[in-house]
């Protein structure tokens, strides 16, 4: 059974910093693996997608990497605003698209 | 161009009681999923299907069930709701890589 961690469970950073969310899933055999951004009361919005065989993804200031073999990835944020404020999710895709959530890592970012 | 929609978007409703939470998908993806969200537990998968009329159990299905009769519509029934059901119901679809979710379905079980 696939497991899923993120760490830190929470982070409070000031405007303008850099900052890195971990994520580690214990089953590698996995089809890709999506990060995604939940506002509080709302629903999930997907950020980036990465396919097994890749190692990166980017989408403006987001950078996702994957190392499928250790069974991490990191979600990078640059120069960090109040508006990046919301729960990160990680979820490693695996067999019939099915996901399997970690807990989210809370982010607030301070003015 | 909502995508995907989830009714009612809130529901309280009494134990023992049969509810059903819909879920409606503009496209015509195959795939398509609920998942239930609790605090302490994150997001948790319940049923999926991979067609119309082809279900599979996920993580916690028991006092679910599903059907498929036509691939935009996935909807979940709580044969006879419990305490331990109220929660956070996202449905969701398979895109072409990314997957969807809906706004989610708030139900309270008193």
């Amino acid at each position: 059974k696939q497991e899923v961690t993120q760490i830190p469970a929470a982070l409070s950073v000031p405007e303008g910093e850099n900052l890195v969310l971990n994520c580690s899933f214990t089953d590698s055999a996995i089809y890709n693996l999506q990060w995604f951004r939940q506002d509080p009361g709302k629903g999930l919005t997907s950020l980036l997608l990465i396919q097994s065989s890749q190692r990166e993804q980017t989408s403006g200031r987001l950078n996702a990497s994957l190392d499928k073999s250790s069974g991490r990835s990191t979600l990078y944020i640059a120069a960090s605003q109040p508006g990046d404020s919301a729960t990160y999710l990680c979820a490693p895709g695996g067999s019939n698209y099915k996901l399997t959530f970690g807990k989210g890592t809370l982010l607030t970012v301070n003015p | 161009d909502a995508g995907i929609t989830q009714s009612p978007r809130y529901k309280i409703t009494e134990t023992g009681r049969q509810v059903t939470l819909m879920c409606h998908q503009t496209w015509s993806h195959s795939y398509m999923f609920w998942y239930r969200q609790d605090l302490g537990h994150g997001l948790r998968l319940i049923y999926y299907s991979a067609a119309a009329d082809i279900t599979d159990k996920g993580e916690v299905p028991d006092g679910y069930v599903v059907s498929r009769s036509k691939t935009e519509n996935f909807p979940l029934t709580l044969e006879s709701a419990t305490r331990s059901q109220t929660s956070v119901y996202f449905c969701a679809v398979q895109g072409m890589g990314e997957q969807y979710f809906g706004p989610g379905t708030r139900l309270t079980v008193t």
